[in-house]
């Protein structure tokens, strides 16, 4: 148990067009959905917190306006990365927490965007 | 603000040899997780400890939680190919975020 989807796996994309990245909780419930970026040979750095039903908190220096995050019900939540710029190419991962779980973070497999 | 610190960012290491990372908090964690992530994949959790003190261990994996829970360590012994990849510690400071660690990455030469 605990698989956590996240579609597309890889994108490319235009400079100022907008990209939607999905995560799903495919066989559990997730009351809080993270949203991570990493850049190539680097750790991963935390953008977001997101609860559902509620607006997502953000981490400093995430432009919030930028990525756009919804998480519409316990088992999905998206990023949307608008008038994306190359300097927006990254690997997005997010993960879920299970609901009434231990804290246990389980990651989806990433999206690997490339902003031309 | 709240750091985790990890190193060597690189270890080489023959075949059978053994392996170990080492994390370090800032301030007290409320419990440490570890990922193992393969190139181009994701990060796969592999453990989480919470008490003071706490070893833990998965086959040749040996996982320790100091006793100010500040500080981790991964210990593989006997190193496999399979063993390639990077190790992230990620630590929860109690509000159930993870920071993660710069990651240390494993190579094995055959």
């Amino acid at each position: 148990g605990a698989v956590v989807s996240q579609h597309p796996s890889r994108v490319i994309c235009k400079s100022g067009t907008s990209v939607k990245i999905e995560c799903r909780s495919l066989d559990f419930q997730a009351t809080t959905m993270f949203w991570y970026r990493q850049f190539p040979k680097q750790s991963l750095m935390l953008m977001a917190t997101s609860n559902e039903g509620s607006k997502a908190t953000y981490e400093q220096g995430v432009e919030k306006d930028k990525f756009l995050i919804n998480h519409a019900s316990l088992t999905l939540s998206t990023l949307t990365v608008t008038s994306a710029h190359p300097e927006d190419s990254s690997f997005y991962i997010c993960s879920a927490s299970r609901a009434g779980g231990p804290e246990t973070q389980y990651f989806g497999p990433g999206t690997r965007l490339l902003v031309l | 603000g709240q750091q985790v610190m990890q190193i060597p960012q690189y270890q080489h290491v023959q075949e059978g040899e053994d392996f170990t990372t080492y994390c370090n908090s800032s301030t007290t964690l409320s419990n440490i997780q570890w990922y193992k992530q393969r190139p181009g994949g994701h990060p796969v959790f592999l453990i989480q400890l919470v008490k003071s003190g706490e070893v833990k261990k998965q086959k040749r994996l040996t996982f320790q939680f100091g006793e100010a829970k500040k500080n981790s360590s991964l210990h593989i012994t006997a190193t496999q190919t399979t063993d390639v990849g990077t190790y992230f510690c990620a630590g929860d400071f109690g509000n159930e975020k993870l920071t993660f660690g710069t990651g240390t990455r494993l190579t094995i030469i055959p």
